[in-house]
């Protein structure tokens, strides 16, 4: 079974604080990370495909970096927003299977 | 361009009864994957196929669940005969299968939300 840890498992800011989340993920047999953002009542929806030790991605004030040899993945929002208000998921992809943490729910108070 | 549709989107059955969820991916891709929401599970992986091939089955909780996908442009998931414990939110994601047995940003269909009563 795949472990896959995120961290914490919710989060309460006030708008305008920075914040970052933690996905731990087996490097065995890695093939990518994938972060999604899920906001309620909706689908999931990618944020972030991240496949090289050392990788930096953005996209506007959300970033994510990826460490493949310890297995650990960052995602860091920037000047939190009320709409960011959301969970945050990862998804290893080992060998043949793509497998979701348990999220990061993360509410921006205005 | 049209996302992934699954149908249908709820469905309330009583105990026993078959249920049949379908998912239409989107044109073009070809991995397909089938999750489960639940409280205590999160987002959980019953089956994925690349190329309209099943790939892993092993998410699949019991017997009672199967899934198909005779084609690319069509899978279901079938429970038969469904139980209350099943209740839950059945995910259809695609994507497209890269080099080296990688796959691409999944999109999401909107859920199919299942009672059994």
């Amino acid at each position: 079974i795949l472990n896959v840890e995120q961290s914490p498992q919710s989060l309460h800011v006030q708008e305008g604080d920075s914040t970052n989340f933690t996905c731990s993920f087996p490097s065995s047999n890695f093939y990518a990370l994938h972060w999604y953002r899920w906001e309620t009542a909706k689908s999931p929806e990618a944020l972030f495909v991240m496949t090289l030790n050392g990788d930096e991605k953005k996209k506007g004030r959300i970033s994510a970096t990826l460490n493949t040899k310890e297995g650990y993945s960052y995602l860091y929002i920037k000047g939190s927003q009320p709409e960011d208000s959301a969970t945050y998921l990862c998804a290893p992809h080992n060998t043949d299977k793509l497998i979701f943490g348990t999220g990061t729910r993360l509410q921006v108070f205005p | 361009d049209a996302g992934v549709i699954q149908s249908p989107r709820h469905e309330v059955t009583e105990m026993g009864q078959e249920v049949t969820l379908r998912c239409k991916p989107i044109s073009g891709h070809n991995s397909l994957f089938w999750y489960r929401q639940t409280m205590m599970r999160g987002l959980e992986l019953l089956i994925y196929f690349n190329n309209n091939v099943p790939i892993d089955d092993s998410g699949m909780p019991e017997d009672r669940f199967s899934a198909k996908m005779p084609n690319a442009s069509f899978s279901t998931l079938k429970i038969q005969p469904s139980e209350p414990r099943d209740s839950a939110v059945y995910f259809c994601a695609s994507s497209r299968l890269l080099a080296g047995a990688n796959t691409g940003e999944l999109f999401f269909g909107e859920g199919s939300r299942l009672t059994v009563l």
